[in-house]
């Protein structure tokens, strides 16, 4: 069974759209995350979220917004994309906020803005 | 601004040698290291460090942390071919949330046959 997936796995699409990406675990955790891993493999997390608190990284720009319809899901919107926005974005949950050692991360999404 | 060096960025080594991975780092109320390998998908844990000069062993990989001189190393013996991946180093700042975690920019080794 998979732990943590994420749809699609690949995304190309053109400057200025508006794009979402799915992410569902079924591991019962209560936090989700977001990660951007450039180009040159530079990984940063996005957004911490459980069922209690949303914590944004200051450095993301609002176009980007996560979505959570339930505690198995949390879906990144991204408004307005720009070609800088291109990189495979990774989903993660842990049982607890901040239990890093505990994550488990989805196959990622590779994402080109053309 | 915390910030993690990881050294060297690149590395090819021959199988069956040992290979020593350097992380350098400067956090605010630090609370924990942690040491991934990524290979062609997500990255997976390897090891969690919190205290200074214990070291952390799983098969032929071992990793230590210095709190006083603020690095950890990643030690793999006896190199395999499936080692060969990017291995990521991140710390943790106390206070957790989404800016809790930093990234080093990854070695990349190569383990050639």
């Amino acid at each position: 069974d998979t732990a943590v997936s994420q749809t699609p796995k690949y995304l190309v699409t053109q400057m200025g759209n508006d794009k979402s990406i799915k992410c569902e675990q079924n591991l019962g955790h209560d936090t989700m995350y977001w990660y951007k891993q450039d180009s040159k493999k530079f990984l940063k997390i996005m957004f911490s979220y459980n069922n209690k608190e949303l914590i944004i990284n200051e450095t993301v720009p609002n176009r980007f917004s996560p979505k959570s319809p339930d505690k198995a899901h949390l879906n990144l919107h991204i408004n307005s994309l720009e070609l800088g926005d291109s990189a495979v974005y990774f989903c993660a949950s842990s049982q607890a906020l901040g239990t890093y050692y505990e994550q488990y991360f989805g196959p990622g999404t590779r994402l080109t803005v053309t | 601004e915390d910030k993690v060096v990881q050294s060297p960025l690149s590395l090819v080594v021959h199988e069956g040698d040992t290979v020593t991975l350097n992380c350098s780092y400067e956090v605010t109320n630090f609370r924990s290291l942690l040491w991934y390998k990524q290979e062609k998908k997500a990255p997976t844990f390897l090891f969690m460090l919190t205290s200074s000069g214990i070291e952390k062993k799983s098969g032929r990989l071992s990793s230590i942390l210095d709190k006083k001189e603020l690095f950890s190393i990643l030690n793999i013996t006896a190199t395999q071919t499936g080692d060969s991946a990017v291995y990521l180093c991140a710390v943790e700042r106390s206070g957790g949330g989404a800016d809790g975690l930093t990234f080093g920019k990854g070695t990349h080794l190569i383990i050639q046959p």
